[in-house]
């Protein structure tokens, strides 16, 4: 099945202690990207990666990194969690980044 | 100015009727522009996506843009009780993706 995985689904986390979420697609796209979703914000772009190793900045970087190591693989690293960066985060994926988007589930992040 | 602005609702329509959203966008710089839907507690789906002007057409949702106006509609006709969801209107610019907030569609029986 076609589909792009989160893990994990939920995390309760204290602020300073790394961590990492992790996205996985299996349907060989080369453009993969990283949302928050915050009430009254909607959905923002954090990250962005058009193939392995190229990645970008989105509309709110600050605070997180990624890498793209390998095509399928774009895990998502808050060095230093803060309670700002509670929130629900999305992977998507698409073949070129130009049409449909896949989402993943969602993780659900609660920093204290 | 937000990127992309849409009327958060909720909007209200009874079953069988059309339900119009509306989203306008600020930079004209803008390419492609989608309509994804996103149930309570699931991840957004892709509906539509348009990217010359006027209408596109798909079963019964139809995808208008007017890129003089910055305005990007969808209709859904013969609305359904599984319609209801929140309908995120995006734009995407270069290689970024900026959404609204969404408006929430509720489909009355």
């Amino acid at each position: 099945e076609a589909q792009v995985t989160q893990n994990p689904r939920y995390l309760i986390t204290v602020t300073g202690k790394k961590l990492t979420v992790t996205c996985s697609q299996n349907m060989n796209h080369e453009y993969m990207s990283w949302y928050r979703q915050d009430p009254g914000l909607g959905l923002r772009q954090i990250y962005y990666s058009m193939n392995v190793e190229v990645t970008d900045k989105g509309d709110v970087p600050e605070g997180y990194k990624v890498s793209r190591k390998e095509k399928r693989n774009f895990p998502l690293i808050l060095e230093s969690p803060s309670p700002n960066q509670t929130s629900l985060y999305f992977c998507a994926s698409s073949f070129d980044g130009g049409n449909e988007q896949f989402f993943g589930p969602g993780t659900r992040l609660t920093v204290l | 100015q937000k990127e992309v602005e849409q009327n958060s609702g909720p909007l209200s329509v009874p079953e069988g009727a059309i339900a119009s959203l509306n989203c306008t966008y600020s930079d004209r710089g803008s390419q492609s522009f989608f309509w994804y839907r996103q149930y309570s507690g699931k991840s957004p789906e892709l509906i539509m996506f348009i990217y010359s002007n006027g209408d596109k057409e798909d079963g019964r949702f139809t995808a208008q843009l007017n890129k003089a106006s910055q305005y990007v509609s969808l209709l859904i006709r013969d609305s359904q009780p599984s319609d209801s969801a929140t309908y995120l209107c995006a734009v995407k610019r270069a290689n970024n993706l900026f959404f609204g907030t969404g408006t929430r569609l509720t489909v009355i029986p």
